[in-house]
């Protein structure tokens, strides 16, 4: 059963331009939504996270927009650097309980020089 | 270095062998989860740990696969038997509850001829 949906498999971007990742998810008991960067062979980190009673968050050149009644968020990079090429998941979880994150597929970024 | 600390980060082994990784946690965090990233996917849950209690497991996890937190510190995830499809990165995260954010370790890449 997936239930955290993550759009496109993969994305070229030029470097300065923005990069748009969409997620969608089902169960309604999740309340926090991060998203994560993973260079190979390393393991995810946390890049920046979000809860439904905001619909934007902003750190640096990172932005997650947020619609609940859609049930889905995206990711904005904005000036996208070569440096920014990377796999990024979208995740989600409950806030209460065990707090396990469901992750979408993945989305492989490239940002051409 | 106070992140998620795994070891081996990586490990061949023959089908049928057992193996054995450990994780340390970031040291205040009392919650531990395993992982399991196969190639192009998303990270899936296996297990978590509050404190030294295993509290749930998923249906992924087959009974050839333990987890231990003995004294609530450090844990390990053994594989017994293992198989080709055992092939994967393991990976283990940890948070506290009020924090909610969990942060990775780097893994361990487990290959299985």
């Amino acid at each position: 059963q997936q239930q955290v949906k993550q759009s496109p498999q993969s994305l070229i971007v030029q470097k300065g331009g923005i990069s748009i990742i969409n997620c969608a998810y089902e169960n309604t008991a999740f309340d926090y939504f991060p998203w994560y960067q993973q260079f190979p062979g390393k393991g995810p980190a946390l890049l920046i996270a979000i809860r439904p009673d905001v619909s934007e968050k902003k750190e640096g050149r990172f932005t997650i927009s947020f619609n609940k009644s859609a049930k889905q968020f995206s990711l904005h990079i904005m000036d996208s650097q070569p440096g920014d090429s990377a796999t990024y998941f979208c995740a989600a979880s409950p806030t209460e309980g065990a707090q396990k994150l469901v992750f979408g597929q993945g989305t492989r970024l490239t940002i051409n020089p | 270095d106070t992140g998620v600390s795994q070891d081996p980060r990586h490990k061949i082994t023959k089908r049928g062998q057992n193996v054995t990784f450990r994780c340390d946690p970031i040291s205040e965090h009392n919650r531990l989860y395993w992982y399991r990233q196969t190639l192009g996917q998303g990270p899936e849950f296996l297990t978590y740990f509050q404190n030294e209690a295993q509290l749930e497991k998923s249906r992924l996890l087959s009974d050839r696969f333990s987890a231990e937190r003995p004294k609530g510190s450090f844990s390990t995830l053994e594989i017994q038997r293992t198989e080709q499809g055992d092939s994967a990165m393991y990976l283990c995260a940890s948070s506290s509850p009020d924090r909610v954010r969990s942060f990775f370790g780097q893994g361990t890449r487990l290959t299985v001829v």
